[in-house]
């Protein structure tokens, strides 16, 4: 069945840092992938996504490339701030609607 | 759009009480879904409705738990009798239909806690 596997936390940066959090998935198809973000008491965002293989998604200065050759979807971002610092969630979408999530990255950004 | 919307937003009971959990999605979203959010077991799908057909509920957990959705502005998620082991987040999320497999908007949650 489809799977996700993301990096475990937490990762703590300093602001200004590089943040790399990495993301492969297991599937059968094309599946679609997705980043959630969600912050302290609250539901998840969809931060960005991407639909097809090349497929670049970007949003709020992080971005992310569907790779199919690796079958990954790392997200990056090139200058974190204090504000970033949340959960994040790969996820991977199917034929059906079902989304699969990863089990989640928390993200602390220090000033 | 005021978002998804779920109430309570807290809820505490003792063991062996039923708790409603409520959802109203976005207008015009065709998919409703329900999820389970714990330290242990991450972010699981309970059920999920298409035009307020329940489609798949392969992801609840006991027969202590039912969800409806008697109409397209509104669902609840019902857990009869509570157990400790339900305390948790429950989501509520909605999509449209062109989208396929994603772009779910979350509501805030209900922070369930059983005694």
């Amino acid at each position: 069945g489809d799977s996700v596997t993301q990096m475990e936390g937490p990762v703590t940066l300093s602001e200004e840092a590089f943040l790399t959090i990495n993301c492969t998935y297991t599937a059968t198809g094309y599946p679609s992938l997705f980043w959630y973000v969600q912050y302290p008491g609250e539901g998840l965002q969809l931060l960005l996504k991407a639909t097809k293989a090349d497929d670049k998604g970007s949003n709020k200065g992080f971005e992310a490339t569907y790779r199919k050759e690796t079958t990954s979807f790392h997200l990056e971002k090139g200058s974190v701030q204090v504000s970033d610092s949340a959960v994040y969630f790969c996820a991977l979408g199917g034929s059906n609607y079902k989304l699969t999530f990863g089990k989640g990255t928390l993200l602390t950004v220090n000033p | 759009d005021a978002g998804v919307i779920q109430s309570p937003r807290h809820e505490v009971t003792e063991m062996g009480q039923e708790v409603t959990l409520r959802c109203k999605p976005i207008s015009g979203h065709d998919y409703l879904f329900w999820y389970r959010q714990t330290m242990m077991r991450g972010l699981e799908l309970l059920i999920y409705f298409n035009n307020n057909v329940p489609i798949d509920d392969s992801g609840m957990p006991e027969d202590r738990f039912s969800a409806k959705m008697p109409n397209a502005s509104f669902s609840t998620l019902k857990i009869q009798p509570s157990e400790p082991r339900d305390s948790a987040v429950y989501f509520c999320a909605s999509s449209e239909t062109s989208n396929r497999g994603g772009d779910r908007f979350f509501g805030p949650g209900t922070r369930l806690t059983v005694l």
